[in-house]
């Protein structure tokens, strides 16, 4: 069984406030890392798809990097604003015929005004 | 607006009922998905559909019965359902079916089983 850690679960910020989250799984075999946003009453929308050990994507005020030796992406948002309040998740794949994806339980970002 | 539109929105049906969720894709995407999102839980795959062809069965119970009519569309039949099948059910879709591609979910069908 695949495991892909989340952490924090929850996080509460201020407006203005920078940010990160982890994303654990396991380092071998590794083949594709992908981070979503999913706002309530939404679909999770797709922000990044990472492959390469050392990968560093950035789309607007969010960032993401990628450790494939040691197991862990990094997703980073800069000047939190309360429009960022969502859900984050995380999902990695294995290279193999069958591989699919494998999600985390997702980090929810509360941003206050 | 992601280009993959689910119905119904919301479901409510007894452990006796039969029901579809429905999803359609505008994308010309050649892969479809179901995912089950169970309270406090991370998304689950159900079913992987590539060119019409049903790749993936994630030991899902016979109860659930995926069909892929084309590539656009997707259905997921229900049918004596238990309580604990009650979940999010979301559809997703990509170019194809490698794991490297981005999934487009739709917003998802909220299933309550009585």
């Amino acid at each position: 069984i695949l495991n892909v850690e989340q952490s924090p679960q929850s996080l509460h910020v201020q407006e203005g406030d920078s940010t990160n989250f982890t994303c654990s799984f396991p380092s071998s075999n590794f083949y594709a890392l992908h981070w979503y946003r999913w706002e309530t009453a939404k679909s999770p929308e797709a922000l990044f798809v990472m492959t390469l050990n050392g990968d560093e994507k950035k789309k607007g005020r969010i960032s993401a990097t990628l450790n494939t030796k040691e197991g862990y992406s990094y997703l980073y948002i800069k000047g939190s604003q309360p429009e960022d309040s969502a859900t984050y998740l995380c999902a990695f794949s294995i290279t193999g015929a069958n591989s699919k994806l494998t999600f985390g339980k997702g980090i929810t970002l509360s941003v206050r005004p | 607006e992601t280009g993959v539109t689910q119905t119904p929105r919301h479901l409510v049906m007894g452990m006796t009922n039969k029901k579809s969720l429905k999803c359609e894709q505008h994308l010309g995407h050649n892969a479809m998905y179901w995912y089950k999102q169970s309270a406090k839980k991370p998304l689950e795959l159900m079913f992987v559909y590539s060119l019409e062809e049903r790749v993936e069965n994630n030991s899902v119970p016979s109860r659930f019965s995926p069909e892929c009519p084309n590539s656009s569309h997707l259905f997921l039949h229900l049918h004596t359902l238990q309580p604990e099948d009650s979940a999010l059910y979301l559809c997703a879709s990509s170019l194809s079916d490698r794991v490297e591609e981005k999934l487009f979910f739709g917003s998802g069908t909220q299933l309550s089983v009585l």
